[in-house]
């Protein structure tokens, strides 16, 4: 099945840095999602968007809904140790109710 | 709001043997539910498509006889791996949609682990 672009594979970065991680498509999403998943347990809903353009902030957190539906970027402000994870870009399509997913990106702080 | 529970957390079976994981939305109805097999270090991979009283819709290359699912109210799937082999042994998930609302939002449950022996 599809599966979406999520970049980059990995991120290294320092307490208090910015992070900045993208999903791309060839074909036009409806719907993205953006998730967090940390070891040994479920992805865990970060940020929704429904709109082209739309932009959306849940503390730190900030995702974009691509003008051309077939992108969206989630930005991490600030980072801090608890922000460790594999956040997974997600979207839906057309009327199907089944979720694409990307490869996830891998985000290690260091303190 | 929107809690998604799973039991057991994890389960060690023997190979030959049949598991039960259990799927529940806590405070929504879920007519939809879906479960997902991940792999260390991958992402989900759709297995099925569970509707409340309704046989359950598989992704091409998954054994329907193998993992059964059953959806039998608003907040209950369940999904038995039978005959159990070690190639089984994963971290299965399963999300819920909330029944009454628009959005196609998924809310995921905590997986459980299973480890074949």
């Amino acid at each position: 099945g599809q599966q979406l672009n999520q970049s980059p594979q990995s991120m290294f970065i320092q307490e208090g840095e910015d992070v900045s991680m993208n999903c791309t498509s060839s074909s036009i999403f409806n719907t993205w999602l953006w998730y967090k998943q940390e070891p040994g347990e479920g992805p865990v809903l970060l940020i929704a968007l429904y709109k082209a353009g739309e932009l959306t902030s849940n503390g730190r957190l900030t995702a974009q809904f691509g003008i051309t539906r077939k992108d969206s970027f989630l930005n991490i402000s600030a980072s801090i140790p608890s922000d460790v994870g594999i956040y997974f870009c997600a979207g839906f399509q057309g009327g199907s109710e089944k979720l694409v997913f990307g490869k996830g990106t891998k985000l290690t702080v260091n303190p | 709001g929107a809690v998604v529970s799973q039991h057991p957390s994890w389960v060690i079976c023997k190979s030959g043997t049949s598991v039960k994981i259990e799927c529940r939305s806590l405070d929504f109805q879920a007519t939809t539910m879906f479960w997902y097999r991940q792999f260390p270090k991958q992402s989900l991979m759709l297995m099925a498509t569970s509707n409340e009283g309704s046989k359950a819709t598989y992704e091409q290359g998954v054994e329907k006889d193998k993992f059964l699912i059953n959806h039998a109210s608003l907040t209950l799937s369940t999904l038995t791996v039978t005959s159990a082999h070690p190639e089984d042994s994963s971290f299965y998930i399963c999300s819920a949609r909330d029944t009454w609302t628009a959005s196609y939002e998924q809310y995921f449950g905590p997986g459980t682990r299973l480890t074949v022996t």
